[in-house]
C-alpha cells in the first residue's frame, strides 16, 4: 500500500531560527514529490516538485531534499518568519496510477513559528 | 491564468439537510477535477475525481455524491448531511495530460459545520 509520513507532527520554532521537516514514502514506482505550504483556512500552495534525478530544490528560504533510494524526502527552512506558521504537505506521485488518482498525501507537519 | 474558485467559503447546517458545493475552473479546458476533504488536524481525503463531463470516480464510500455537468464545474452534494461530514472542503485541478496530470493546484475551500 502507498503511504506517505510525515515527522514531527507538528513543531514550534522561534523566528529567525532554522527547522527541517521529514517525509518518508513507499509510493513505488516513484515519479515525483512535491511539498505543498497550506496556511489554515486556505487551499494547498506548491512550494517544490522534485523527480527522481534531483537531490535538492529551492525556493526562497525553503530548500527540500530528496534521496530516491531511501525514499526519504526533507523540507527545510531557513531564517524562519512569523508568515511561515503553516502546515507543510509531503505529496508523492506514482506512475501507474489512473490519470485522475496518481498521488498519496501525507499527513502534514503543522509549524507555529513564534517570535 | 487559471483561476480555480469555490463557494460558499464557510456552511452551516443542521444534520439531515442537503449540502451543495461549488468549484469552477477558469482559464483552462477539459481539466481534471477533485474533490478532497479535510478533516481538523488531519490530512487530505480524496473523495471524487473526474476526468470529463459526466464522468466521476468516487474513492471513499459515503453519503456525498459529486456532479461534473460542465467542463469546468464540479459540484459536491448530498442528501442528507451528517455529523461527521463536517470538514474542509477543497477543489483542485490538474491538467489533463497524462505527463502533468498530477500537479494539482487546489482552491480556497468551503469550511463545513454540521450541527
Amino acid at each position: 500500500k502507498n503511504q506517505v509520513e510525515q515527522s514531527p507532527q507538528s513543531l514550534i520554532i522561534l523566528e529567525g531560527k532554522n527547522c527541517t521537516l521529514q517525509c518518508n514514502y513507499t509510493v513505488s514506482p516513484f515519479s515525483n514529490l512535491r511539498w505543498y505550504k497550506q496556511d489554515t483556512g486556505r487551499g494547498p500552495v506548491s512550494l517544490t516538485i522534485m523527480t527522481f534525478s534531483e537531490n535538492t530544490k529551492s525556493n526562497g528560504r525553503y530548500t527540500a531534499t530528496l534521496d530516491a533510494d531511501t525514499k526519504q524526502s526533507s523540507l527545510h527552512i531557513t531564517a524562519s518568519q512569523l508568515s511561515d506558521s503553516a502546515s507543510y504537505i509531503c505529496v508523492v506521485s506514482g506512475i501507474y496510477k489512473a490519470a485522475g488518482n496518481k498521488l498519496t498525501f501525507g499527513g502534514g507537519t503543522r509549524v507555529l513559528v513564534k517570535p | 491564468s487559471q483561476t480555480i474558485h469555490q463557494w460558499p467559503a464557510t456552511l452551516v447546517q443542521p444534520v439531515g439537510s442537503p449540502l451543495s458545493l461549488e468549484c469552477t475552473v477558469e482559464g483552462t479546458s477539459n481539466p481534471n477535477l477533485y474533490w478532497y476533504r479535510q478533516a481538523a488536524g488531519r490530512g487530505l481525503q480524496l473523495l471524487f475525481y473526474s476526468v470529463g463531463i459526466g464522468q466521476i470516480s468516487s474513492e471513499v464510500p459515503q453519503n456525498l455524491s459529486a456532479s461534473r455537468p460542465q467542463d469546468r464545474q464540479f459540484i459536491l452534494s448530498s442528501k442528507k448531511l451528517l455529523l461527521s461530514d463536517s470538514g474542509f472542503y477543497l477543489c483542485a485541478w490538474s491538467p489533463r495530460t497524462v505527463k502533468r496530470s498530477d500537479e494539482q493546484f487546489f482552491g480556497p475551500g468551503t469550511r463545513l459545520t454540521v450541527l
